[in-house]
């Protein structure tokens, strides 16, 4: 079991550029969620989903931030037009199911905004 | 104001020394409680749960729970070089698909 693949490991953007991050959740566990982290705000619950159904997106940023599952297999976060404070290190976990149990974490994605 | 307060936000222990952590909920709702870590470069890793008042051990760690004060605390004993991290209180309601992370202590054992 490989755990919870993130690529790519470190994105560099210039401002106002597009990025996409990529999350492959455990197999078999039907819970996936995006966090964001950085030093003054701490780890920032984004996004969640259940059986590849978004079920609650109130931590996303409305305006540039999106996310989908399209399968089972991976989950994708999107920042469009990223600005300085975008930059943060992004981290996917996912569980069996939510809160209850143990959230498996992977290694995350430095984003750097120029 | 943050739902999950940790402190301190530091904290230095000379190896086998006893490290202590505390966090303080401020939502009644929570009922389950999560400690995890995370080393620099890599992703939190859960440490352990605990759902029920009174203690839990897992070999060198043990957590605190008192859910009338909303308080959990997690205690290493004979803290190791590799203990050093940040180590993180979380916590779920009844509800409980969303996990409310604290902003965590860094723990530092000095060899």
């Amino acid at each position: 079991n490989a755990g919870v693949i993130q690529t790519p490991r470190h994105k560099v953007t210039g401002k106002g550029q597009e990025a996409t991050l990529w999350c492959e959740p455990i197999s078999g566990h039907s819970a996936v969620f995006w966090y964001r982290q950085t030093i003054v705000q701490g780890l920032e619950f984004l996004t969640y989903f259940r059986n590849q159904a978004p079920i609650d997106d109130s931590g996303m940023p409305k305006e540039r931030f999106s996310a989908q599952m399209p399968n089972q297999s991976h989950s994708t976060l999107k920042i469009q037009s990223t600005q300085p404070q975008d930059s943060a290190v992004y981290l996917c976990a996912s569980s069996l199911e939510g809160g209850r149990l143990e959230q498996y974490f992977g290694p995350g994605t430095r984003l750097t905004v120029l | 104001q943050q739902k999950v307060q940790q402190s301190p936000e530091s904290l230095s222990v000379p190896e086998g020394g006893m490290a202590s952590l505390n966090c303080t909920s401020s939502d009644r709702n929570f009922q389950y409680f999560w400690w995890y870590r995370q080393h620099s470069g890599e992703g939190p890793k859960a440490l352990m749960s605990i759902f029920s008042d009174g203690d839990k051990k897992e070999g060198r760690f043990t957590a605190h729970l008192n859910k009338a004060s909303l308080h959990v605390s997690l205690h290493i004993r004979d803290s190791q070089p590799s203990d050093s991290a940040l180590y993180f209180c979380a916590a779920s309601d009844t509800n409980a698909y969303k996990v409310i992370f604290g902003k965590g202590t860094h723990l530092h054992v000095l060899p």
